[in-house]
């Protein structure tokens, strides 16, 4: 069974510029989540995607968005880049439902460098 | 608002001796807590878990205590071998719906030989 795949694993972006990150769950999960780590912060919930519409979002100014396809896989996109939103971004998929105590299957992350 | 927090951001731990990584948590609606563990370049994995209706959960050479008077959760490695040298995250769910969860700062753990 193929694991959760991010792409790209590592980008370079300056500031101002927009960067779209890419997120295949495992085959049959239906809820992909996004997070953001960074040092010192841990994970820090992005939002999570349930059948393609948007089940929960952490508190992310408007710049951060995502959006899930009927495929299950996910996109998050971040407008107008600050130094601040380098970080490595972490895609996490389940199988769902209405409140998961299961784990979150995670992605290798793709890494975001802002310049 | 760190609602699950690690206090301890490293440990060095001797091999064959027990590894304790502590979790604290302020929001006492939390019924449930997972531990994640995460290697250089990989994606978190699921290590083990506990409901807050039980205070001890074992998995081979992990135990989860959890003391919920103390809002305070603990995960034991005994005994710990080099290649449990990862860093540690603790994580809760909030009571809603859906896969948010609130994860720790992390605790990085090096089992020296």
């Amino acid at each position: 069974k193929a694991g959760v795949t991010q792409t790209p694993r590592y980008l370079i972006k300056t500031r101002g510029q927009q960067v779209t990150l890419s997120c295949s769950p495992i085959s049959g999960h239906r809820s992909v989540s996004w997070y953001q780590q960074t040092p010192g912060q841990g994970l820090q919930f992005l939002f999570e995607y349930f059948s393609e519409t948007q089940r929960n979002k952490g508190n992310f100014p408007g710049r951060f968005s995502g959006r899930q396809f009927s495929n299950s896989r996910s996109e998050m996109n971040v407008s107008t880049l600050e130094l601040g939103d380098s970080a490595l971004y972490l895609c996490a998929s389940s199988a769902g439902g209405m409140r998961n105590t299961g784990e979150l299957f995670f992605g290798e992350g793709s890494r975001l460098t802002v310049l | 608002d760190q609602q699950v927090k690690q206090n301890s951001p490293s440990l060095s731990v001797q091999e064959g001796r027990i590894s304790i990584l502590n979790c604290d948590y302020t929001n006492s609606m939390f019924d449930y807590f997972l531990w994640y563990k995460k290697y250089p370049a990989e994606g978190p994995t699921f290590l083990i878990s506990i409901s807050s209706i039980k205070d001890k959960n074992e998995d081979g050479r992990f135990t989860v205590f959890l003391n919920k008077s103390a809002k305070h959760l603990s995960l034991h490695i005994v005994p710990s071998q080099p290649g449990d040298s990862a860093v540690y995250f603790c994580a809760a769910p909030p009571s809603n719906t859906g896969n948010q969860f609130y994860f720790g700062t992390g605790t990085s753990l090096t089992v020296i030989p």
